[in-house]
């Protein structure tokens, strides 16, 4: 079974505008990590954030944490169309970790 | 630059033949893993190595095999076995072995039946 599962499955939202999607997970964790994937590329790390921290910032990213409900959350603030991808939780590599995948549309 | 690179882009299968795609990496990484993707779908796990000479199936192994002779190379083979091959095959590789850090992914090789 996967552990990642991304929600909601597809967003659409206009240019300038925050988009966030969320992650939920079944069993502890090391950390998680957000990847981006465009399409028909391979899957480009986003960031990682470990089991002991809350928040975590790197440029227009922002990713939160909460072991208690074994979730996360991705924002992405001032989007842009380049944003436009499919975005992936993942917390172990070597397994089945990947879910759906969120599909991020960005309209200019 | 260093990095993970497949081979083809592109490949083409004509019925009961066995195809092999190329995964290298010279990140110096000792773990290698081989993931098949759907349409719209996400990831599914098909085999990973965590060292030279040692590899363990993943989710959907049938019909596929690997080797790892080599540190820096990962190749998959589709065999005749695997009735539906048609999908985007991505390869990857991190630094350390079953352990939940950073994978990074090469650009796919998309594989089609004739």
């Amino acid at each position: 079974s996967q552990q990642g599962e991304e929600d909601p499955q597809a967003l659409s939202i206009q240019e300038g505008e925050n988009a966030t999607m969320n992650c939920s997970y079944k069993t502890s964790i090391n950390n998680l990590q957000w990847y981006r994937q465009n399409s028909g590329r391979g899957l480009v790390h986003l960031i990682l954030i470990r089991s002991n921290e809350r928040e975590k910032h790197s440029g227009r990213l922002r990713v939160t944490l909460d072991t208690s409900k074994k979730s996360s959350s991705l924002l992405i603030t001032a989007s842009r169309a380049a944003d436009t991808a499919s975005y992936f939780c993942a917390t172990k590599a070597g397994k089945s970790t990947f879910g759906d995948g969120t599909t991020l549309t960005v309209k200019p | 630059d260093g990095g993970i690179t497949q081979s083809p882009k592109y490949l083409f299968r004509k019925e009961g033949q066995n195809v092999t795609l190329s995964c290298e990496q010279n990140l110096n990484h000792d773990a290698m893993y081989w993931y098949r993707q759907d349409p719209g779908q996400g990831l599914r796990l098909i085999y990973y190595s965590q060292i030279v000479n040692d590899f363990q199936k993943g989710d959907i192994a049938e019909g596929y095999s690997v080797s790892r002779e080599k540190k820096e190379s990962f190749p998959l083979t589709v065999t005749s076995a695997q009735k539906n091959p048609t999908a985007f095959y991505l390869c990857a590789s991190s630094i350390v072995p079953g352990g939940a850090e950073t994978q990074y992914f090469g650009p796919g090789t998309r594989l089609l039946v004739l």
